[in-house]
């Protein structure tokens, strides 16, 4: 069974601090990762696509994919409370026939 | 660029009841899929489409039926509604290249559905 695990949370951060959310997964195959965001009532949308070791950084977001560690991370710097939502993680293997994998995602509540 | 649409937002219907849940793309992509989301479960691949005529069972297929009429449009159906598809049902698209990493999906803002 191939799985992506995160943890639900809440996590909960002051606003301008960093939020750091981290994923795991079970397919040593995988090569493309992705995080979404989901505001609550509202549709997963892509924050950031991440296929290579190391990180990569857009705006206030980076990812970091370690891949003999098999965890991906997202860090959102100087947190805001329009950051506050549900994150989503996924992987993907090119013989999965273009599937997804889907974490459950993981709580953010982003405090003023 | 309206993306990714589905038609309709909300609905109604009575257990054993049918409807189709329409979307359509206009990024040009070749695979779509459909997903429903409940509380706690996340998000699970119903059917999904590959490209222009073929389609797949996803996860949890049971009570639904697809159709990829073209390129752009991806249909689901219900054929006789039950409580337990009562869900959120998002559409999404993505394109594939052979031999280049997956691209993301694109998803469309979905559908409430209510069966009583």
């Amino acid at each position: 069974q191939k799985e992506v695990e995160q943890n639900s949370g809440p996590l909960s951060v002051p606003e301008g601090a960093i939020a750091s959310l981290n994923c795991t997964y079970s397919d040593r195959g995988s090569q493309s990762f992705f995080w979404y965001r989901q505001y609550s009532g509202k549709s997963p949308e892509l924050i950031m696509s991440i296929y290579s070791n190391g990180d990569k950084e857009d705006g206030r977001f980076t990812a970091q994919l370690n891949k003999a560690s098999q965890y991906v991370s997202l860090l959102i710097r100087d947190s805001q409370p329009s950051d506050s939502a549900t994150y989503l993680c996924a992987g993907a293997n090119a013989g999965n026939n273009r599937k997804l994998i889907w974490g459950l995602g993981t709580s953010l509540a982003v405090n003023p | 660029n309206a993306g990714v649409t589905q038609t309709p937002k909300f609905q109604v219907l009575k257990t054993g009841q049918s409807m189709t849940l329409q979307c359509a793309q206009d990024m040009n992509h070749n695979s779509m899929y459909w997903y429903r989301q409940d509380p706690g479960m996340g998000l699970r691949l119903i059917y999904y489409s590959a490209s222009e005529g073929t389609t797949d069972k996803g996860e949890v297929p049971n009570g639904y039926n697809v159709s990829r009429l073209n390129k752009r449009e991806f249909s689901l159906r219900l054929e006789s509604a039950a409580p337990s598809q009562t869900s959120v049902y998002f559409c999404a698209s993505s394109v594939t290249v052979t031999g280049v990493f997956n691209q993301p999906q694109h998803f469309g803002d979905g559908t409430r559905l209510s069966i009583l």
